[in-house]
Protein backbone atom coordinates (compact mmCIF):
# COMPACT_ATOMS: atom_id res chain seq x y z
CA UNK A 1 0.00 0.00 0.00
CA UNK A 2 1.67 2.95 -1.51
CA UNK A 3 -0.20 5.38 0.54
CA UNK A 4 -2.70 6.87 -1.81
CA UNK A 5 -6.25 7.67 -1.37
CA UNK A 6 -8.97 9.29 -3.93
CA UNK A 7 -11.97 11.33 -3.40
CA UNK A 8 -14.78 10.73 -4.54
CA UNK A 9 -14.65 6.88 -5.08
CA UNK A 10 -17.59 6.85 -7.21
CA UNK A 11 -19.54 10.23 -8.68
CA UNK A 12 -22.36 10.69 -11.36
CA UNK A 13 -22.53 14.21 -12.60
CA UNK A 14 -24.26 16.11 -15.86
CA UNK A 15 -23.02 17.34 -18.65
CA UNK A 16 -21.77 20.87 -18.80
CA UNK A 17 -20.89 20.88 -14.77
CA UNK A 18 -17.10 20.96 -13.21
CA UNK A 19 -15.81 18.03 -11.50
CA UNK A 20 -12.72 17.85 -9.44
CA UNK A 21 -11.36 14.20 -8.19
CA UNK A 22 -8.44 14.66 -5.39
CA UNK A 23 -5.62 12.57 -5.30
CA UNK A 24 -3.61 11.99 -1.92
CA UNK A 25 -0.80 10.29 -0.61
CA UNK A 26 1.09 10.47 2.42
CA UNK A 27 4.49 9.41 1.91
CA UNK A 28 6.20 12.76 0.42
CA UNK A 29 6.46 11.19 -3.12
CA UNK A 30 7.50 14.10 -5.99
CA UNK A 31 6.06 12.11 -9.10
CA UNK A 32 2.23 12.20 -9.42
CA UNK A 33 0.26 11.02 -12.42
CA UNK A 34 -3.54 11.01 -13.05
CA UNK A 35 -4.65 8.50 -15.76
CA UNK A 36 -8.18 7.62 -17.55
CA UNK A 37 -9.19 3.51 -18.12
CA UNK A 38 -11.27 2.77 -21.09
CA UNK A 39 -12.02 -0.77 -22.60
CA UNK A 40 -9.88 -1.73 -24.80
CA UNK A 41 -7.06 1.49 -24.33
CA UNK A 42 -5.32 0.46 -21.98
CA UNK A 43 -4.52 3.36 -19.32
CA UNK A 44 -3.88 7.00 -20.72
CA UNK A 45 -1.98 9.44 -19.10
CA UNK A 46 -3.41 12.90 -18.96
CA UNK A 47 -1.46 15.11 -16.84
CA UNK A 48 1.83 14.32 -14.50
CA UNK A 49 3.20 16.07 -11.77
CA UNK A 50 6.79 16.24 -10.98
CA UNK A 51 6.74 18.81 -7.70
CA UNK A 52 4.72 21.19 -6.35
CA UNK A 53 3.58 23.77 -8.93
CA UNK A 54 5.43 21.80 -11.55
CA UNK A 55 2.81 19.89 -13.81
CA UNK A 56 2.91 18.93 -17.71
CA UNK A 57 0.27 17.09 -20.72
CA UNK A 58 0.24 13.56 -21.49
CA UNK A 59 -1.56 11.99 -24.10
CA UNK A 60 -5.19 12.96 -23.87
CA UNK A 61 -5.07 16.36 -21.91
CA UNK A 62 -7.44 18.67 -23.70
CA UNK A 63 -10.45 19.39 -21.47
CA UNK A 64 -8.73 18.68 -18.13
CA UNK A 65 -6.34 20.44 -16.34
CA UNK A 66 -4.26 19.65 -12.84
CA UNK A 67 -3.31 21.78 -9.93
CA UNK A 68 -0.69 20.68 -7.02
CA UNK A 69 -0.59 23.61 -4.44
CA UNK A 70 0.77 20.63 -1.68
CA UNK A 71 3.31 17.64 -2.15
CA UNK A 72 0.59 15.32 -0.77
CA UNK A 73 -2.50 16.71 -2.93
CA UNK A 74 -2.65 16.44 -6.84
CA UNK A 75 -5.99 18.03 -8.23
CA UNK A 76 -7.74 16.85 -11.38
CA UNK A 77 -10.42 19.24 -12.69
CA UNK A 78 -12.99 18.78 -15.92
CA UNK A 79 -14.12 22.10 -16.27
CA UNK A 80 -17.26 21.19 -18.43
CA UNK A 81 -17.60 17.48 -18.20
CA UNK A 82 -18.74 15.67 -21.22
CA UNK A 83 -19.87 12.45 -21.75
CA UNK A 84 -16.81 11.34 -23.23
CA UNK A 85 -15.52 11.90 -19.57
CA UNK A 86 -16.88 9.19 -18.53
CA UNK A 87 -14.06 7.06 -16.98
CA UNK A 88 -12.29 5.08 -14.46
CA UNK A 89 -9.70 7.65 -12.82
CA UNK A 90 -6.49 6.68 -11.67
CA UNK A 91 -3.65 8.77 -9.71
CA UNK A 92 -0.29 7.37 -9.25
CA UNK A 93 2.53 8.13 -7.53
CA UNK A 94 6.53 6.89 -8.45
CA UNK A 95 8.69 5.76 -6.04
CA UNK A 96 12.23 4.73 -7.81
CA UNK A 97 11.53 3.11 -10.87
CA UNK A 98 7.78 1.81 -10.06
CA UNK A 99 4.58 3.97 -10.63
CA UNK A 100 1.64 2.19 -7.64
CA UNK A 101 -2.00 3.04 -8.13
CA UNK A 102 -4.67 4.40 -6.16
CA UNK A 103 -8.12 2.84 -5.61
CA UNK A 104 -9.39 4.90 -8.80
CA UNK A 105 -12.62 7.35 -9.41
CA UNK A 106 -15.45 5.77 -11.10
CA UNK A 107 -17.14 9.16 -13.18
CA UNK A 108 -20.07 9.22 -15.55
CA UNK A 109 -20.92 12.24 -17.17
CA UNK A 110 -24.63 12.22 -18.06
CA UNK B 1 5.12 8.37 -31.40
CA UNK B 2 5.38 4.81 -28.92
CA UNK B 3 2.87 2.12 -29.19
CA UNK B 4 2.46 -0.73 -27.10
CA UNK B 5 0.14 -3.85 -28.78
CA UNK B 6 -0.53 -6.99 -26.36
CA UNK B 7 -1.45 -10.14 -27.50
CA UNK B 8 -3.60 -12.10 -27.17
CA UNK B 9 -5.93 -9.33 -25.84
CA UNK B 10 -8.37 -12.15 -24.78
CA UNK B 11 -7.05 -15.58 -23.74
CA UNK B 12 -9.15 -18.50 -22.30
CA UNK B 13 -7.29 -21.24 -20.64
CA UNK B 14 -7.57 -25.21 -18.95
CA UNK B 15 -5.82 -24.92 -15.16
CA UNK B 16 -2.23 -26.81 -15.32
CA UNK B 17 -1.81 -25.34 -18.81
CA UNK B 18 1.25 -22.71 -19.74
CA UNK B 19 0.83 -19.69 -22.27
CA UNK B 20 2.80 -16.69 -22.61
CA UNK B 21 1.66 -13.46 -23.02
CA UNK B 22 3.52 -10.62 -25.38
CA UNK B 23 3.92 -7.40 -25.34
CA UNK B 24 5.88 -5.62 -28.53
CA UNK B 25 6.24 -1.89 -28.28
CA UNK B 26 7.48 0.28 -31.38
CA UNK B 27 10.66 2.30 -30.77
CA UNK B 28 13.24 2.07 -28.35
CA UNK B 29 13.19 2.05 -24.59
CA UNK B 30 14.67 -0.33 -21.96
CA UNK B 31 12.09 0.16 -19.41
CA UNK B 32 9.49 -2.61 -19.11
CA UNK B 33 6.60 -3.13 -16.36
CA UNK B 34 3.49 -5.50 -15.55
CA UNK B 35 0.93 -4.74 -14.02
CA UNK B 36 -2.04 -7.14 -12.47
CA UNK B 37 -5.70 -5.96 -12.20
CA UNK B 38 -8.44 -7.56 -10.88
CA UNK B 39 -12.09 -6.86 -12.18
CA UNK B 40 -13.17 -3.24 -10.35
CA UNK B 41 -9.88 -3.08 -8.92
CA UNK B 42 -6.90 -1.05 -9.04
CA UNK B 43 -3.61 -2.33 -10.67
CA UNK B 44 -1.21 -4.15 -9.10
CA UNK B 45 2.85 -3.77 -9.89
CA UNK B 46 4.16 -7.58 -10.46
CA UNK B 47 7.37 -6.96 -12.53
CA UNK B 48 9.70 -4.30 -13.43
CA UNK B 49 12.48 -4.85 -16.01
CA UNK B 50 14.93 -2.64 -16.33
CA UNK B 51 17.71 -3.93 -19.01
CA UNK B 52 17.92 -6.37 -22.07
CA UNK B 53 17.78 -9.66 -21.08
CA UNK B 54 16.15 -8.95 -17.48
CA UNK B 55 14.08 -11.63 -16.24
CA UNK B 56 12.08 -11.66 -13.05
CA UNK B 57 9.68 -14.69 -11.98
CA UNK B 58 7.10 -14.83 -9.06
CA UNK B 59 5.39 -17.97 -8.62
CA UNK B 60 3.75 -19.03 -11.56
CA UNK B 61 4.29 -15.78 -13.46
CA UNK B 62 7.88 -15.21 -15.21
CA UNK B 63 8.58 -12.16 -17.48
CA UNK B 64 11.44 -11.73 -19.64
CA UNK B 65 12.50 -8.46 -21.53
CA UNK B 66 14.42 -8.96 -25.09
CA UNK B 67 15.33 -4.49 -25.89
CA UNK B 68 16.67 -5.46 -29.40
CA UNK B 69 13.62 -7.21 -30.50
CA UNK B 70 11.20 -4.58 -28.75
CA UNK B 71 9.22 -7.54 -27.26
CA UNK B 72 8.69 -8.54 -23.85
CA UNK B 73 6.95 -11.78 -22.65
CA UNK B 74 4.76 -12.89 -19.73
CA UNK B 75 4.88 -16.75 -19.20
CA UNK B 76 2.35 -18.26 -16.95
CA UNK B 77 3.37 -22.00 -15.90
CA UNK B 78 0.90 -24.75 -15.00
CA UNK B 79 -2.25 -21.56 -14.70
CA UNK B 80 -4.07 -21.82 -11.32
CA UNK B 81 -7.60 -19.97 -11.41
CA UNK B 82 -6.42 -17.63 -9.08
CA UNK B 83 -4.07 -15.73 -12.17
CA UNK B 84 -7.44 -15.04 -13.66
CA UNK B 85 -7.36 -11.23 -14.60
CA UNK B 86 -6.22 -8.29 -17.13
CA UNK B 87 -2.83 -8.31 -17.31
CA UNK B 88 -1.32 -5.40 -19.09
CA UNK B 89 2.49 -4.40 -20.06
CA UNK B 90 3.26 -0.63 -20.15
CA UNK B 91 6.98 1.12 -21.53
CA UNK B 92 8.83 3.90 -20.11
CA UNK B 93 9.15 7.35 -22.89
CA UNK B 94 12.76 8.08 -21.30
CA UNK B 95 10.67 10.30 -18.65
CA UNK B 96 8.59 7.76 -16.31
CA UNK B 97 5.64 8.49 -18.95
CA UNK B 98 4.06 5.22 -19.28
CA UNK B 99 2.90 3.95 -22.16
CA UNK B 100 0.38 0.71 -21.86
CA UNK B 101 -0.61 -2.16 -23.65
CA UNK B 102 -4.50 -2.12 -24.22
CA UNK B 103 -4.43 -5.33 -21.70
CA UNK B 104 -5.07 -9.58 -22.01
CA UNK B 105 -7.78 -10.59 -19.64
CA UNK B 106 -6.92 -14.24 -18.60
CA UNK B 107 -10.03 -16.56 -17.54
CA UNK B 108 -8.15 -19.79 -16.14
CA UNK B 109 -11.06 -22.86 -15.85
CA UNK B 110 -11.05 -25.17 -13.02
Amino acid sequence: DAGITQSPRHKVTETGTPVTLRCHQTENHRYMYWYRQDPGHGLRLIHYSYGVKDTDKGEVSDGYSVSRSKTEDFLLTLESATSSQTSVYFCAIRDFNEQFFGPGTRLTVL
Amino acid sequence: ELKVEQNPLFLSMQEGKNYTIYCNYSTTSDRLYWYRQDPGKSLESLFVLLSNGAVKQEGRLMASLDTKARLSTLHITAAVHDLSATYFCAVDMDNYQLIWGAGTKLIIKP
